[in-house]
């Protein structure tokens, strides 16, 4: 069975500080990858994805995350992070079961906070 | 600005009372889709259209169902709310197709049930 798990449940740093918000994946086959921010009270907003290519993919707001096929995992990475990162992140795959839709499969979530 | 409109922002309703949730879209996407979010858990999928044709999921109860006239419209109808659905629900779009998985989310309706 296809799955994410997001293992923090809240991630704390440093306004400046580097930050990484972890992810790993089990599917079969080649995975299609997504990051997701919900600030609150909010929908979800599209960060980035993976799909093929650069192991490295870049994304909006200065996100990045780097694709780990030997450990499975998508973390997400910011070189200096800001107070207004502070929402909460969804690391996707994407149903394997659906070639033509956007249909995901979202991991738990983790709470981002960045102190000033 | 082109967009995922959910109204309303927030819904009240009694206990085993139907209640109507609606989304509307200007982004001409083929696919619509209803999550339920709970107390920032997961989002869960409910259904999805593609264009006309509906796709429920397994594990969604019956007492949920969904309505899309036209591309630009989509209802969720829950026919007698329990206490257990009161949840926010998002609508998504996605244009559909190969390399078109983005999703782009309404801002949710926080639904309560007394």
């Amino acid at each position: 069975a296809q799955s994410v798990a997001q293992p923090e449940d809240q991630v704390n740093v440093a306004e400046g500080n580097p930050l990484t918000v972890k992810c790993t994946y089990s599917v079969s086959g080649n995975p299609y990858l997504f990051w997701y921010v919900q600030y609150p009270n909010r929908g979800l907003q599209f960060l980035l994805k993976y799909i093929t290519g650069d192991n490295l993919v870049k994304g909006s707001y200065g996100f990045e995350a780097e694709f780990n096929k030997s450990q499975t995992s998508f973390h997400l990475k910011k070189p200096s992070a800001l107070v207004s990162d502070s929402a909460l992140y969804f690391c996707a795959v994407r149903d394997v079961g659906s070639s033509n839709t956007g249909k995901l499969i979202f991991g738990q979530g983790t709470t981002l906070q960045v102190k000033p | 600005d082109a967009m995922v409109i959910q109204n309303p922002r927030y819904q009240v309703t009694q206990f085993g009372k139907p209640v109507t949730l609606s989304c509307s879209q200007t982004l001409n996407h083929n696919v619509m889709y209803w999550y339920q979010q709970k107390s920032s858990q997961a989002p869960k999928l409910l259904f999805h259209y593609y264009d006309k044709d509906f796709n429920n999921e397994a594990d969604t109860p019956d007492n949920f169902q969904s309505r899309r006239p036209n591309t630009s419209f989509c209802f969720l109808d829950i026919r007698s709310p329990g206490l257990g659905d009161a949840a926010m629900y998002l609508c998504a779009t996605s244009r559909g197709g190969q390399g078109n998985e983005k999703l782009f989310f309404g801002s949710g309706t926080q639904l309560s049930v007394l």
